[in-house]
């Protein structure tokens, strides 16, 4: 089946730093991968999607590319922010898988991330 | 703000008491899902709607029952909780299969 393997942290940086979190991911079919953010107390905001190989998705700084040869989608930022401080989650939808629905989302374990000033 | 909205924010109740979680989208989106997140966990699938018919049960037990009054709405109807219950109930909505969801802020329940 689908599944979604990133670093669980916690990840601590301080503002300005480069952030790097890593995420792999193993699909029977044709994923679209993203990664949602989720700040204390809120729900889950999409940051940033791709949806075929060497697509980049990017938003507020992030970046992300799709990686078939390597299954990964890891997430970056060249310049952290105390807001950037929140719960970070890879995850796919499998079009055309065998996981037997293209409308589910797995996800990574999440990633805790903390800027400190 | 969030164009998906979700009420009430935060709700106590007893194991003995009947209530519903309401989710509200104007996007046009035809899929919608419950989810269930425990702290530190990844949200969890319970159900999905799409185009109003319920999609996807993922062996949810029956003490939560899902409902789809109509393309805007998903109402989750919650009787006789147990307090492992108790998490943040978080509803999301897709344009269809495959295409990104869109979360509000959830209700976090609380079961005494």
């Amino acid at each position: 089946g689908d599944s979604v393997t990133q670093m669980e942290g916690p990840v601590t940086l301080s503002e300005e730093a480069f952030l790097t979190i890593n995420c792999t991911y193993t699909a029977t079919g044709y994923p679209s991968l993203f990664w949602y953010v989720q700040y204390p107390g809120e729900g889950l905001q999409l940051l940033l999607k791709a949806t075929k190989a060497d697509d980049k998705g990017s938003n507020k700084g992030f970046e992300a590319t799709y990686r078939k040869e390597t299954t990964s989608f890891h997430l970056e930022k060249g310049s952290v922010q105390v807001s950037d401080s929140a719960v970070y989650f890879c995850a796919l939808s499998d079009f055309g898988g065998s996981g037997g629905s293209n409308y589910k989302l797995t996800f990574g374990k999440g990633t805790l991330l903390t800027v400190n000033p | 703000d969030t164009e998906v909205t979700q009420t009430p924010k935060h709700l106590v109740m007893g194991m003995t008491n009947k209530k519903s979680l309401k989710c509200e989208q104007h996007m046009g989106h035809r899929a919608m899902y419950w989810y269930k997140q425990k702290a530190k966990k990844p949200p969890e699938l319970m159900f999905v709607y799409s185009y109003e018919k319920l999609s996807i049960n993922e062996s949810v037990p029956s003490r939560f029952s899902p409902e789809c009054p109509n393309s805007s709405l998903l109402n989750l109807h919650l009787h006789a909780l147990q307090p492992e219950d108790s998490a943040l109930y978080l509803c999301a909505s897709s344009q269809w299969e495959n295409q990104p969801q869109h979360f509000g802020d959830g209700t976090r329940l609380s079961i005494l």
